[in-house]
């Protein structure tokens, strides 16, 4: 069964401490890994999908890297503005993503 | 702009009533998703359609639950009748037929007293 646990299920940081959230997942037959960002009230929004071993995106203050068997967001030196719910997903063959529980981030000044 | 619209984005009823949410999704994305968002759960994906079609609603309850498209700018997720466990904020999200990735509307929330 494909399943999608991310880790830690909270995280406090102070503006500028870097960090890294995990996403570990089983899947047969990876056609993309995803990662979105969810504000209070607000539906997801898409960060990045990585498809294969190896692969690195960034974007501003994040960066997702992709191994066989899990994923990393790396926050460098984070802003408050950074706080969110971080959710990573999967789609194996079908088009249905399925999404771990989320890292709630926390940034304070 | 494009983007997901859901209606109403917050509904709050009594145990046994009918509700009836409310998708328009982006203008030519063929594909539509719904999940149900609760602390406990996250993101569950209740059915999608393609081209109207219903692909998977593995995820839905069958007896109470029914999803459908009456055409491509409308798709309405239904429970009859609602429970209080039903009670969670319910996403709708459209994929376009070359689309990389899912676009996400801003959600109901689902309040059954």
């Amino acid at each position: 069964e494909d399943q999608v646990t991310q880790s830690p299920e909270a995280l406090r940081l102070q503006e500028g401490e870097s960090s890294s959230l995990n996403c570990s997942y089983t899947v047969s037959g990876l056609r993309g890994l995803f990662w979105y960002r969810q504000d209070p009230g607000k539906g997801p929004e898409f960060l990045f999908t990585l498809y294969s071993a190896g692969e690195e995106k960034e974007k501003e203050r994040l960066k997702a890297t992709l191994t066989k068997k899990e994923s990393f967001l790396h926050i460098t030196a984070p802003k408050p503005e950074d706080s969110a719910t971080y959710l990573c997903a999967v789609q194996a063959m079908t088009d249905k993503l399925i999404f771990g529980t989320g890292t709630r981030l926390q940034v304070f000044p | 702009d494009a983007r997901v619209t859901q209606t109403p984005r917050h509904k709050v009823t009594e145990m046994g009533q009918e509700v009836t949410m409310r998708c328009q999704p982006i203008l030519g994305h063929n594909t539509v998703f719904w999940y149900r968002q609760t602390m406990m759960q996250g993101l569950e994906l209740l059915a999608y359609f393609r081209n109207r079609a219903p692909l998977d609603d593995s995820g839905m309850p069958k007896d109470r639950f029914s999803a459908e498209m009456p055409d491509a700018t409308l798709a309405t997720l239904k429970i009859q009748p609602s429970e209080p466990r039903d009670s969670a904020v319910y996403f709708c999200a459209s994929l376009g037929t070359s689309g990389a990735y899912l676009f996400f509307g801003p959600g109901t929330r689902l309040t059954v007293l």
